[in-house]
């Protein structure tokens, strides 16, 4: 069965500051894996995929993140952290096959002066 | 991509009664989810919205406290019923397009059951 993990439940970064959220992932078969942000009273936005190709994917306001089939990983990225950032962002799994997203716990990630 | 709409956006309920949360999709779409996020948690999948049969739902959920239904390719409804305390969440609706590849959310009805 698919599963994720974020082992950060909670970062606190400075505005300016570089960024890292890890996400490890447990999958049989090449996966397709999703980062999704949610601020607070929000819906979920994408902020970014991989479906294969290029290990390294941009995504929308700057972030990136890179996946690393040997250590099963697929951390997100922002090399100078906004204040407008602070939010819970989910790390996400799933599969050709019409079959559903499997969601990690989620990171909040705070953003201070 | 596909525009999702939710109904409605946000209640308050008593508990002992029940909630109908209606998701419509600009575009035919192959699959159709229903998701819950109680508060400060992640996203849990209940189940898969099936068109024209019954819905499959995931371990922990079932059909009496959760009915749902598909009648077409674009619209689903799910109820929660005799609603408690505990079912306040968030429920989103997302769906897959006949490419497979991304997964689209609603943007969610917000249950406060008093």
């Amino acid at each position: 069965a698919q599963s994720v993990t974020q082992p950060d439940i909670h970062i606190t970064v400075s505005e300016g500051a570089s960024l890292e959220l890890r996400c490890n992932y447990s999958y049989g078969a090449t996966p397709y894996l999703f980062w999704y942000v949610q601020s607070p009273g929000q819906g979920l936005q994408l902020l970014l995929k991989y479906f294969s190709g290029d290990t390294l994917v941009q995504g929308i306001k700057g972030f990136e993140a890179e996946f690393k089939r040997s250590q099963s990983s697929f951390n997100l990225r922002k090399p100078s952290v906004h204040w407008s950032d602070a939010a819970e962002y989910f790390c996400a799994v799933g599969a050709m096959g019409n079959t559903p997203l499997v969601f990690g716990k989620g990171t909040r990630l705070s953003v201070i002066a | 991509s596909a525009v999702i709409s939710q109904k409605p956006s946000r209640d308050i309920c008593q508990r002992g009664t029940s909630l109908t949360i209606q998701c419509q999709v600009d575009s035919q779409v192959t699959m159709m989810f229903w998701y819950r996020q109680q508060p400060g948690q992640s996203l849990t999948l209940i189940a898969t919205a099936n068109q024209g049969s019954e819905a499959t739902y995931e371990s922990g959920f079932v059909i009496d406290k959760f009915p749902i239904s598909r009648p077409n390719l674009t619209f689903s409804t799910l109820t929660v019923s005799n609603m408690s305390p505990e079912d306040s969440s968030i429920y989103l609706c997302s769906v897959l397009k006949p490419t497979g590849y991304e997964q689209y959310f609603g943007p969610g009805t917000r249950l406060t059951v008093t």
